[in-house]
C-alpha cells in the first residue's frame, strides 16, 4: 500500500489468514530489496530480503514477490498470528549510494482474534 | 535486542539546546547509519561511516548536526540548537559490509 501524508495504508486480517502487503517502488536501478517489520517503540526488524535477479524468495511463512516490471514488491505472510501485528516497510536500495537504503511509508497490519 | 545500543532512548528538550545521541553497534561491524523516523513515515537516511570515515551525508543533515565515530566503533549524533521540527525518533544501524543491517531500538528525540 501507500501512504498519502501521515495516514499509515492499514490492513487488518483474521487470525489465521494469509496477509498481503504492497509495496511500489521508485528507483528502476534499485537492485536489492528488503522488508522489516517495526513494532511500537522499537526500531525496524529485518524480515526478508530480495534481489532483483529473482521475482520470488520465500523464508519461514512469508514470502516476497518482486515485479521490476511495474516497479512492485509484496509480502505474503502466512497464516498470519497476533505477534505479525506491527508496521511493515519496503526498503529499497540504491546502486552507487554507499549502500544505504530508501524506505517506503509503510502498512499497519492488524491481526483480530 | 539486536546488539545495537542506543542512548540515551528518550530525551525530552527546550528549543534552542543541544543534545548528542550515542550509538553503540554489533562490534565487528565496519558500517554504521543513522537514520531518522518521524511518526507514520519510513525512516529517512542522514549519514553513513565506514569505519571512522563518514562517507555520505543527507541534504537533510543540516549544519546544526554533526556525526562522528572516532574510532571506528561507537558513533555520536549531535544536535545544536534543536529546533521543534527535529522532534523524531533517531535510529542508529550497523552491518558487516554487504550483510544484514541491524537497527537498534533508536532515541527519541522530543523539541518543547
Amino acid at each position: 500500500g501507500e501512504s498519502v501524508g501521515l495516514h499509515l495504508p492499514t490492513l487488518s486480517v483474521q487470525e489465521g489468514d494469509n496477509s498481503i502487503i504492497n509495496c511500489a517502488y521508485s528507483n528502476s536501478a534499485s537492485d536489492y530489496f528488503i522488508w522489516y517489520k517495526q513494532e511500537s517503540g522499537k526500531g525496524p526488524q529485518f524480515i526478508i530480503d530480495i534481489r532483483s535477479n529473482m521475482d520470488k524468495r520465500q523464508g519461514q511463512r512469508v514470502t516476497v514477490l518482486l515485479n521490476k516490471t511495474v516497479k512492485h514488491l509484496s509480502l505474503q505472510i502466512a497464516a498470519t498470528q497476533p505477534g505479525d501485528s506491527a508496521v511493515y516497510f519496503c526498503a529499497e536500495l540504491l546502486s552507487g549510494s554507499a549502500r544505504q537504503l530508501t524506505f517506503g511509508s509503510g502498512t499497519q497490519l492488524t491481526v483480530l482474534p | 535486542d539486536t546488539g545495537v545500543s542506543q542512548n540515551p532512548r528518550h530525551k525530552i528538550t527546550k528549543r534552542g539546546q543541544n543534545v548528542t545521541f550515542r550509538c553503540d553497534p554489533i562490534s565487528e561491524h565496519n558500517r554504521l547509519y543513522w537514520y531518522r523516523q518521524t511518526l507514520g513515515q519510513g525512516p529517512e537516511f542522514l549519514t553513513y561511516f565506514q569505519n571512522e570515515a563518514q562517507l555520505e551525508k543527507s541534504r537533510l543533515l543540516s549544519d546544526r548536526f554533526s556525526a562522528e565515530r572516532p574510532k571506528g566503533s561507537f558513533s555520536t549524533l549531535e544536535i545544536q540548537r534543536t529546533e521543534q521540527g527535529d522532534s523524531a525518533m533517531y535510529l542508529c544501524a550497523s552491518r558487516m559490509g554487504a550483510g544484514e543491517l541491524f537497527f537498534g531500538e533508536g532515541s527519541r528525540l522530543t523539541v518543547l
